[in-house]
């Protein structure tokens, strides 16, 4: 059990560029989370994954944001044109079921 | 929906003392209720959790916590502070529905003096 990993672990992008990010869960979780964290704030659910299908969707994410799954495995999370606002701790966690959550270093974004 | 509150965002106690993190939920349907440590920089590690088992939980490092329905509460506690408990720990309520997604409180920074 290797836990769950996430790249990058540190993102710096100019306003207006697109990003991506991955995260590879713990083998054979088939749930998979997206969070958004602020400085001083708690980690903000954006989108959830039971293998392969998005099923919820939280409407911080914007048409800007799109995350995948495609194989039921790892995933991405894309955001297009970047805006100041999205500079953020983005993290991913998974899970065997809805219990427990096992959560990734994060990918620190900053946007210039 | 379900929400949490974390009263006080920074507790500070001396090295050796009683640890006390409070945390409130609100929630229509029975929660699973979770405690995370935050260490600079990095993700989020789980500490405890209560699944409706035993009202007592007992965590990582010493850590413990107790459901309390009629106060609705989850507060976190340990007999004794070591310098390596510093952090920012989070609060944590997810209700039994399919996607068994987590709501969070504000967190609390947690500073222990020598």
């Amino acid at each position: 059990d290797t836990g769950v990993s996430q790249n990058p672990r540190h993102k710096i992008t100019k306003r207006g560029q697109n990003v991506t990010f991955r995260c590879d869960p713990i083998s054979e979780h088939n749930r998979l989370y997206w969070y958004r964290q602020t400085l001083g704030q708690g980690p903000e659910f954006l989108t959830y994954f039971q293998n392969e299908a998005q099923l919820e969707k939280s409407r911080l994410l914007s048409d800007r944001f799109s995350a995948e799954r495609p194989k039921g495995s790892f995933s991405t999370l894309e955001i297009q044109r970047t805006e100041q606002g999205d500079s953020a701790m983005y993290l991913c966690a998974s899970s065997a079921h809805k219990e427990t959550q096992y959560f990734g270093p994060g990918t620190r974004l900053l946007v210039l | 929906a379900q929400s949490v509150t974390q009263l006080g965002s920074h507790v500070s106690v001396s090295e050796g003392a009683l640890v006390l993190l409070r945390c409130n939920y609100s929630s229509s349907v029975p929660p699973y209720l979770f405690w995370y440590v935050q260490y600079p920089n990095q993700g989020l590690q789980l500490l405890l959790k209560y699944t409706s088992a035993a009202t007592l939980v007992k965590g990582i490092n010493g850590f413990e916590a107790e459901f309390k329905k009629s106060e609705t509460s989850f507060h976190l506690t340990k007999p004794s502070a070591h310098m390596s408990d510093a952090a920012e720990y989070f609060c944590a309520v997810t209700v039994n529905t399919n996607a068994g997604k987590s709501t969070f409180g504000d967190g609390t920074t947690l500073t222990v003096k020598p």
